[in-house]
């Protein structure tokens, strides 16, 4: 079964310092794997994929990520955080079926000034 | 342009009560569509999708179902509401790998 861990439910950050947020799954197929960001009382926003190719993936907001298969890792990046990144991230991971998509169980931003 | 609309935004309903949640999705045909829930602290659970009109897949044995009378359109009911029941739901339209729209939410409180 896929499945997806994301560690720490809290990360803090300042304005300006790097955002580092984790992901690792497992998948007993090629992995699809995404990071979307909700903000308060929104749905949520894609913000990058990984489905196959370069396994550095640029997203929108200055976010990236990088699948790392030795690592079963998914991890999200910024280099500069801004007031404005402050929400929850959710990263996921395609499910067994081709139409199941899992979320892990989030991780909230918050960026201090 | 492809949307998708869901309402109500918010829900405040008595336990024992019915609940119907409405999704309906604009600028495409077939869609997959998913209903989500978002319980306070928790991260996001697959309740149900459908591939077709009348095609429901149940993913957590629950008080709720759900039901694709349309193509475009996907609604989550309740004949009895819990207080478990309270939470954030999220419908949204997805082909895997390609595309993912999710609708604004509903915050639903069972009182």
């Amino acid at each position: 079964a896929q499945s997806v861990t994301q560690l720490g439910s809290h990360v803090s950050v300042s304005e300006g310092a790097l955002v580092l947020l984790r992901c690792n799954y497992s998948s007993s197929v090629p992995p699809y794997l995404f990071w979307y960001v909700q903000y308060p009382n929104q749905g949520l926003q894609l913000l990058l994929k990984y489905t196959t190719g370069a396994t550095l993936v640029k997203g929108i907001n200055g976010f990236e990520a990088e699948f790392k298969k030795s690592e079963t890792s998914f991890h999200l990046t910024k280099p500069s955080a801004h007031m404005s990144d402050a929400a929850e991230y959710f990263c996921a991971v395609r499910g067994d079926s081709s139409y199941k998509l899992i979320f892990g169980s989030g991780t909230r931003l918050l960026v201090r000034p | 342009s492809q949307t998708i609309h869901q309402w109500p935004a918010t829900l405040v309903q008595p336990v024992g009560s019915p609940l119907s949640l409405e999704c309906t999705v604009e600028g495409t045909s077939n869609p997959n569509l998913y209903w989500y829930r978002q319980a306070a602290g928790r991260g996001l659970q697959l309740l149900f999708y459908s591939v077709g009109i009348g095609q429901i897949s149940s993913e957590v044995p629950q008080n709720l179902s759900a039901s694709r009378p349309q193509d475009r359109q996907f609604i989550l009911s309740s004949k009895k509401l819990l207080l478990s029941d309270s939470g954030f739901y999220l419908c949204a339209w997805i082909n895997i790998g390609v595309s993912a729209f999710f609708g604004q939410g509903t915050r639903l409180t069972v009182v």
